[in-house]
């Protein structure tokens, strides 16, 4: 069985520039969370979604926005980049709302210049 | 204060040694608790779940104390193999969702 699965893998930018970094969870779960780490520090949480309505949210600016479809795959958007937005970007699935194990995908790796 | 607090390393022992991290952490309503391993640029992947009762897999053993906020992970006669960085984490599973908090992670190198 496929994993979660992340596209692109790695992304070049300019400041100022958008970005859309996709997701596809693991087959059969509901639950897609996204995480920003960057270097030398662990994952921070930034949304999650479930059945397509928003859970939770981290503390993020306006500028990161998400959204579930119905197959539950998921979207990242990140507005007017900058050059702290540099990270690799992490999705993780899990099969319900709370409490579930989370597995991760593979992550896009995002450079803002 | 750091929601999730762990010693960075990196943590340099011979193959075979015996190696404890510790973490702590500081919300008391904190639900679930668990050890990620991160290789070098890849994702982190879950190693093991820990509960108040501690619990055991193969060379790895994690415990929990609630009281103190304290959470461990014993690596026994470690292996090569062993060498990534070691994330503790909590899920706080408030307002009906599931956040993971992470703390910075302790670097492990294992050397011959």
């Amino acid at each position: 069985d496929a994993g979660v699965t992340q596209s692109p893998t790695h992304l070049i930018k300019t400041r100022g520039q958008h970005v859309t970094l996709r997701c596809s969870p693991i087959s059969g779960h509901k639950s897609v969370s996204w995480y920003q780490q960057v270097l030398g520090q662990g994952p921070q949480f930034i949304f999650q979604y479930y059945e397509k309505e928003e859970r939770g949210r981290g503390n993020f600016p306006d500028r990161f926005s998400a959204r579930q479809f119905p197959n539950y795959s998921s979207e990242l958007n990140v507005n007017a980049l900058l050059l702290g937005d540099s990270a690799l970007y992490l999705c993780a699935s899990s099969s319900g709302p709370s409490g579930e194990t989370q597995y991760f995908g593979p992550g896009t790796r995002l450079l803002v210049l | 204060r750091k929601e999730v607090e762990q010693d960075p390393g990196p943590f340099n022992v011979p193959e075979g040694a015996t190696v404890a991290f510790n973490c702590t952490y500081s919300n008391s309503a904190s639900q679930s608790f668990f050890w990620y391993r991160q290789d070098c640029r890849k994702e982190p992947k879950l190693l093991m779940s820990v509960y108040s009762s501690g619990n055991e897999d193969g060379r790895f053993t994690a415990q929990l104390n609630r009281a103190s906020q304290y959470i461990s992970l014993l690596i026994r006669d470690s292996k090569l193999s062993d060498s990534a960085t070691y994330l503790c984490v909590v899920n706080g599973v408030t307002g009906g969702g599931n956040k993971l908090t992470f703390g910075t992670g302790t670097q492990l190198k294992v050397e011959l």
